[in-house]
């Protein structure tokens, strides 16, 4: 039992290139939750999935786009990154007492 | 919408003290959700502590517990006997209720260190 699993855990982009980050569960959890974390500004939603085949913005959806491919697995995709989307990249699971993956440190020049 | 306040950025706590962790919340509904997590310089984010705000009895776990004050919206973390591995940031969350997928609305966090 994994838990939530996030790859990778490191990245650097330059301006400009794509990439999805990868987030797993094996909890048999129905939601799935897209966070940033910012230095001084905790964590925000960029998406959230209630269940398989649904998916909504949370408060900082711009510049991203999701897809939850079947129960266990949520991506995040950067079409074209920028600067402004340096942060750490957290995945979770489960509505109620939400359990977080270990993070990717993301870094665009 | 749901606002979320932690007016320490930091504290500090010498170890075998007890410290207080104070945390602000603003919201129209009568029901919802109350959570600390503590985030290690590992990164991850580790759940402390939960409080329903139907239940009128403040949650406490081992050396953890909270003084919730539901009427002014204040819902505070106190650790008690600080161990070395205390140290972290802390952060007060908040959920509605209700809503198969609701969010976690985050406070921007305080810094905890433990000194000995």
């Amino acid at each position: 039992n994994a838990g939530v699993t996030q790859t990778p855990k490191f990245q650097v982009l330059k301006t400009g290139q794509s990439m999805t980050l990868q987030c797993a569960q094996d909890m048999n959890h129905n939601s799935m939750y897209w966070y940033r974390q910012d230095p001084g500004m905790g964590l925000r939603l960029i998406y959230y999935s209630a269940s398989e085949g649904t998916t909504d913005k949370g408060e900082v959806p711009n510049g991203y786009n999701v897809s939850r491919l079947n129960k266990r697995e949520f991506s995040l995709r950067l079409e074209s990154a920028a600067p402004s989307q340096t942060s750490v990249y957290f995945c979770a699971s489960r509505a109620y007492e939400q359990f977080f993956g270990p993070g990717t440190r993301l870094t665009v020049l | 919408a749901q606002t979320v306040t932690q007016s320490q950025p930091e504290m500090s706590v010498q170890e075998a003290e007890t410290v207080t962790l104070s945390c602000t919340y603003d919201t129209s509904e009568s029901d919802y959700y109350l959570f600390w997590y503590k985030q290690p310089p590992s990164r991850q984010m580790i759940l402390v502590i939960r409080q329903e705000a139907y239940k009128q009895q403040n949650a406490t776990e081992n050396r953890f517990s909270v003084n919730f004050q539901k009427a002014a919206k204040s819902f505070s973390l106190k650790i008690s006997d600080s161990q070395l591995g205390d140290a972290a940031m802390y952060f007060c969350a908040y959920r509605r209720l209700t809503g198969t997928a609701s969010k976690l609305t985050f406070g921007t966090g305080t810094r905890l260190q433990v000194t000995l």
